[in-house]
Formats: structure tokens, sequence, C-alpha cells
């Protein structure tokens, strides 16, 4: 497709418990990321991924957050048992190559942990 | 470290009047620079960026970003605004060296066009 697609667009989840995420990037792009938007508009970077395998993970939580793209599937972010503090938005974005520059963003996956 | 910052939080501007929405960064090596802009619940939108060559670059919109080595500085500026410019504008960088190639953002800059 020409544009990354994110689902659900909404996600709420008690505290404690999983939630998981999935992005479609754009075909053809062969670079994912994840990004997470917290409260006053910060964007942190968690992971990016050169097709199937991790690329750059240094912005992962560890202990809780695990990320995957298989071949012919959506990609997908999973959090683990989660907490108030990991209320956000969740983006996904693309880009074809490493020397492609920027990056094409899908509408964000907004998580609610009550 | 390598930082964007946005001075400003919101600028309003009247409508047909030029805007500009600040921007400086801190990288290592050559800067490869980007404006995003964020409308209500939408996914952020790539309007132009600055790679190397011309200091002035044009991109979405009527949009144009001036780069400015010597200022750090990479300010998004429109002659003449509309109120459909209303929205979250992000200034973001890539590092050159480090081997990543991830953005950081900025924390954005609310412009509101006043009709």
């Amino acid at each position: 497709g020409e544009e990354v697609a994110q689902t659900p667009k909404h996600l709420v989840r008690g505290e404690g418990q999983k939630a998981k995420l999935y992005c479609a990037p754009i075909k053809g792009h062969s670079y994912v990321f994840w990004y997470q938007q917290v409260l006053k508009n910060e964007f942190k970077f968690l992971i990016s991924f050169q097709n199937e395998n991790v690329f750059d993970e240094t912005g992962m939580p560890k202990e809780r957050f695990s990320a995957k793209c298989l071949p012919n599937s959506p990609c997908s972010l999973e959090i683990q048992a989660t907490k108030l503090e990991d209320s956000a938005v969740y983006f996904c974005a693309s880009n074809q190559d490493f020397s492609s520059y920027e990056q094409y963003f899908g509408p964000g996956t907004r998580l609610t942990v009550t | 470290a390598q930082s964007v910052a946005q001075p400003e939080d919101q600028v309003n501007v009247a409508e047909g009047n030029p805007l500009t929405v600040k921007c400086t960064y801190s990288v290592s090596g050559n800067p490869y620079l980007f404006w995003y802009v964020q409308y209500p619940n939408r996914g952020l939108q790539f309007l132009l960026k600055y790679i190397t060559g011309d200091n002035l670059v044009k991109g979405s919109y009527g949009f144009e970003a001036e780069f400015n080595k010597s200022q750090t500085s990479f300010h998004l500026k429109k002659p003449s605004a509309l109120v459909s410019d209303s929205a979250l504008y992000f200034c973001a960088a890539r590092g050159y060296q480090t081997g990543a190639n991830n953005l950081f953002f900025g924390t954005g800059t609310r412009l509101t066009v006043i009709p």
C-alpha cells in the first residue's frame, strides 16, 4: 500500500494486561520504526527493523516491550503487563532504505492504560 | 548528545501574514533536517527536508525552510499564512555519522492562524 497502516486506532487496557499493536509499512519499504508520543508531544524512538531484522533497539524498554517484523505479516509491538506510564500514542513509520531520508508515518495507535 | 529544540510552544499569526516556526539543532557531523506537521488525531505528515545543497529548501503546501549552519538553525517559513495551516509542527533531525537512521524530534510548536 501507499500509506503506513496501523491497527487498532484506540486500545484500552487495564494495568497489568497485555497490549499488542500492529503496523503495515508501505510496500517496498525496508525499514520500519516505532515511536512513542507521550505528554507534551515528546517523541521517543523505540526500535527499528530492516526487513525482519532488528536494526536499532536502543530506545526499547527491555523488560516489558518486544517487537517483531515477520515476512508476509504486519509488524507488531507488544507490551506485556502494561503500566499507567505506557499510555501514549504509538506511531509506526517506514522508509525505503538506509539512504532514504524522510520517514512516512502511520496514523498512530492511542493506548490508554487504566 | 544530539538534540533538536523548538523554542516556542505556540505561535500565533494573522491570516495572510508571513509565518516563521523556529528550530535549532545539535547533531554530530552534517545534519539531515526535516519538518513534519501533525493535524489533530492524525500521524505526522512530511513537509520538507534538508540534506545538502541550497540552504533554502521548498516543500509541500507553500512551506520552505532555511538551513543556517553557523546558527545551527532550520526555521520553517511561509510567506502568507492560511487558517488551514493551523496545526502542530515538529522539527526533526537524523545524525549523519551515528550509523543510526532514526529521527529525533523537537517538542513541537502549535501554530494558530487567526482569521
